[in-house]
């Protein structure tokens, strides 16, 4: 069973704190992925790592930056949370093609 | 990629089967549908995929119309838990690496009755 875990279910953060969010994969994926759901936008990619130390940026990369250091765990960090990066983050995993194993996601919010 | 267009919402009485639709005409020949569903608070988890002969899995079966511009997620025997937002998808952008990343529309609401 290909497991996907993220750091938090939930977390609350200020204005300006700076967050790591964590992702693990135990299936020995090559790729991973780090998305945003928000209502109405749909699921926008922000990053995703094809290998470790390899990052590409997705659609929406600014205001996050991505770790890649071993291969089963792919963090996002938020240098400085800001409010409009309130949002379900969902971090995903996989060997290529459009099948993707979701973690269970994190909601985050920026007071 | 092409556009898919799902039914905003479905109710489905548990123990029966749920018959999700899925129209993709100007689906292209090498392209594939994939169906995935997102349970309340939860990431989204695949259920399965098909190019042009149907499929089944242990989830759901994967009916596509001849003419490919349509298709039908079947879940035989649909449980409570069965209750979700289901998205169907016809592949993604190209992310690189051999990878594509996804593009949920607003996928179908299926809502299993007691």
């Amino acid at each position: 069973d290909v497991k996907v875990t993220q750091s938090s279910r939930y977390l609350v953060k200020r204005t300006g704190e700076k967050v790591f969010l964590e992702c693990v994969q135990d299936m020995d994926h090559e790729n991973m992925f780090w998305y945003r759901q928000d209502p109405g936008l749909g699921l926008r990619l922000i990053y995703f790592s094809y290998d470790v130390k390899m990052k590409e940026k997705g659609d929406i990369p600014e205001g996050y930056s991505v770790s890649r250091e071993k291969k089963e765990r792919f963090s996002l960090i938020l240098e400085s949370a800001s409010t409009n990066q309130t949002s379900m983050y969902l971090c995903a995993s996989n060997r290529g093609g459009v099948t993707q194993y979701f973690g269970p996601g994190t909601r985050l919010t920026v007071l | 990629d092409a556009k898919t267009t799902q039914p905003p919402s479905m109710d489905c009485a548990e123990g029966r089967a749920a018959n999700l639709p899925c129209n993709h005409s100007t689906i292209s020949g090498n392209e594939y549908v994939y169906w995935y569903r997102q349970i309340h608070s939860q990431g989204p988890q695949y259920i399965i995929h098909g190019l042009k002969n149907n499929e089944t899995n242990e989830m759901a079966s994967l009916i596509i119309t001849e003419d490919r511009k349509s298709s039908t997620l079947i879940l035989p025997h649909a449980t409570l838990r069965d209750t979700a937002v289901y998205y169907c998808i016809v592949r993604g952008s190209y992310s690189g690496a051999g990878s594509y990343q996804l593009t949920f529309g607003k996928g179908t609401k299926l809502s299993v009755i007691p």
